[in-house]
Parts: C-alpha cells; sequence; structure tokens
C-alpha cells in the first residue's frame, strides 16, 4: 500500500519567515495531494491541494510543489504569522479514494 | 452547508460496553470515511463507503469495530465490547467522488475508562 513520509515532525520558525514541510510517496499512481491544517482540539481542514498534472500551485502565501519523478511533494508558507501555527498534514490518494496522511509537522510562529 | 455533522463530540464510557458513534455527511458527498487519531498513531483511515458501500475496510482494527450506512445521509461507527485502547478521536469525512477533497467532522472524543 501507499507510505507517506513527512519531515520535519516540528517546525520553529520566527514570524514573518518561511516554512516549508517536505513529504515523499511511494505509490507512482498516487494523482492527488491534499494538505490539511489542523488547530489544537479541531477538525483537519483542507488548505490547499495539488493533482500529478500540475508542478506547482499557489493560493496567497501557501505554495505547493510536485515533483512526480522523485515522489515528492511540499508546502511553503511565506510571511508566516502567528495563526498560522498548527498541526500540517500532507496526504496522498492513490487506490479508489483511499488517503494515506503523513505523520505530521507541528509549526510553531514565534512572533 | 451544515458540513459533516458528528455526534455526540465527546463520549467517556467503562470498558465493555457498546460505542456507537454518528455521522452525516455534507448533502450530495457519495464518499464517506471513518478516520480514526491517536498521537502514536497519527491519522488512520478506518473504513470508507462509495454510494453506501464499503469499499475498503481494511484499516477496521479488529472484529470489535463495526460501519454501517444505511443510507447516503447517516453512518455509524460502533464498537462492541470497547477497550481503553480504542480511546481516540474519530473523525468522519465525506467527499463529492474520487479525488475529491474529503471535508471532516468535529470529531467524537472518545474516552475508555
Amino acid at each position: 500500500g501507499e507510505n507517506v513520509e513527512q519531515h520535519p515532525s516540528t517546525l520553529s520558525v520566527q514570524e514573518g519567515d518561511s516554512a516549508v514541510i517536505k513529504c515523499t510517496y511511494s505509490d507512482s499512481a498516487s494523482n492527488y495531494f491534499p494538505w490539511y491544517k489542523q488547530e489544537l482540539g479541531k477538525r483537519p481542514q483542507l488548505i490547499i491541494d495539488i493533482r500529478s498534472n500540475v508542478g506547482e500551485k499557489k493560493d496567497q502565501r501557501i505554495a505547493v510543489t510536485l515533483n512526480k519523478t522523485a515522489k515528492h511533494f511540499s508546502l511553503h508558507i511565506t510571511e508566516t504569522q502567528p495563526e498560522d501555527s498548527a498541526v500540517y498534514f500532507c496526504s496522498s490518494r492513490s487506490a479508489g479514494n483511499k488517503l494515506t496522511f503523513g505523520g505530521g509537522t507541528r509549526v510553531l510562529v514565534k512572533p | 452547508d451544515a458540513g459533516v455533522i458528528q455526534s455526540p463530540r465527546h463520549e467517556v464510557t467503562e470498558m465493555g460496553q457498546e460505542v456507537t458513534l454518528r455521522c452525516k455527511p455534507i448533502s450530495g458527498h457519495n464518499s464517506l470515511f471513518w478516520y480514526r487519531q491517536t498521537m502514536m498513531r497519527g491519522l488512520e483511515l478506518l473504513i470508507y463507503f462509495n454510494n453506501n458501500v464499503p469499499i475498503d475496510d481494511s484499516g477496521m482494527p479488529e472484529d470489535r469495530f463495526s460501519a454501517k450506512m444505511p443510507n447516503a445521509s447517516f453512518s455509524t461507527l460502533k464498537i462492541q465490547p470497547s477497550e481503553p485502547r480504542d480511546s481516540a478521536v474519530y473523525f468522519c469525512a465525506s467527499s463529492a467522488g474520487d479525488g475529491q477533497p474529503q471535508h471532516f467532522g468535529d470529531g467524537t472524543r472518545l474516552s475508555i475508562l
């Protein structure tokens, strides 16, 4: 089955700096890669996604990149703000409609 | 849109008791997912349904767990008998189809004493 690895597990950045989270996947048939943000005690919320026919996608301060050859995808948050502090999960869709999630990255933005 | 609705939000019960978690997906969504989240194991898919039919239940831990979806607007996840190691947050999610974004409910925080 699909295996998704996510790094780092924790990330501390100064407000205004950039944050980068990296994920790898194992199934070359995977074709959809959503990212979720989960604040403490809340539900995971979709923040951005990318499909395998696109190499990069941007939405305001958030961007995702996908390298299908290397089976890598990354989340970039620019100009970080305290409200960006949360746990971020990458995921990939392989067979059927099943998502496999990475282990999560706890991001702390220090004011 | 009300989003995915789960009940109860919190459940505390003694081991051995039956636990039933409920989920109402977003209207019009034909896929429904049950996840379990713990610190140790992260976010795990337990089972998912397409058009009310179970498609993949390989994540269901053991026979004590069962899930049903009698119609397009309702699903249950049942644990019988419950054990302390079942303590976790259980999320339900729904999507409009294959490869479409999954939207999560607020979860049920389950504590088995």
